[in-house]
């Protein structure tokens, strides 16, 4: 049973406003990833991290940022929001180099 | 690069039908591990395999097998007598052992299995 939680599941949004994604995992798990997923169903990576004060942007351009300050904990922030962010953010960890990945119910973002 | 693509795009079959879902992957790595992941209609990925690049048998488990084929890149997903529950977004996956060990996915097919 994976341990990797995201707050909240469902967000609305008025536009300019500033959000942040939570996401927790008691795995102990080194690596974390954001993904964006679109209405058309496909994942696109958007930020990684390998541990604790490491952050690196995926392969979709994305105006978020993220932290790693604490192994179990990678949250995503928007400082702006926009309705082009309208998405579904999932957050996912995994322990070592290729091993599977253990998501979280995502949370889906709704930007008016 | 590595890619994977599921060219199927949605699949609509009646339960206790086989049904297979095909995936084909390009890396340049000679090891590398794919993946296949179910989302159900409540969002969350759920795991299904993980299989590396040295390891072509295929495996059954229970309903579902794969099927790994180095000579065509491919890892094809078969649920054998499909069930309603057995309706999701199937995703396979890719990752490099020598690269950023990103975890890169296909686009998805939707299974859609009718009563």
């Amino acid at each position: 049973e994976a341990d990797i939680y995201q707050t909240p599941r469902y967000l609305v949004i008025g536009t300019g406003k500033k959000i942040t994604l939570e996401c927790s995992q008691t795995m102990g798990h080194d690596k974390m990833y954001w993904y964006q997923q679109d209405p058309g169903m496909e994942l696109h990576l958007i930020h990684y991290s390998y541990g604790v004060n490491s952050t690196e942007k995926g392969d979709l351009s994305s105006e978020s940022t993220v932290s790693r300050i604490r192994t179990e904990h990678f949250p995503l922030t928007l400082e702006s929001a926009r309705p082009s962010h309208t998405s579904q953010y999932l957050c996912a960890s995994s322990s070592d180099r290729n091993t599977e990945a253990f998501f979280g119910q995502g949370t889906r973002l709704t930007v008016v | 690069a590595q890619k994977v693509t599921q060219a199927q795009t949605e699949i609509s079959v009646v339960e206790k039908e086989d049904v297979t879902l095909d995936c084909v992957y390009e890396t340049r790595d000679t090891t590398y591990y794919l993946f296949w992941y179910k989302q159900p209609p409540s969002g969350e990925l759920v795991f299904l395999i993980r299989r590396n690049s040295f390891d072509e048998q295929n495996e059954i488990s229970g309903r579902y097998s794969w099927n790994f084929q180095k000579s065509t890149s491919s890892f094809n997903f078969t649920i054998t007598a499909s069930q309603v529950v057995d309706s999701a977004v199937y995703f396979c996956a890719l990752s490099e052992y020598g690269g950023s060990e990103k975890l890169v996915f296909g686009k998805g097919t939707k299974l859609t299995v009718n009563p």
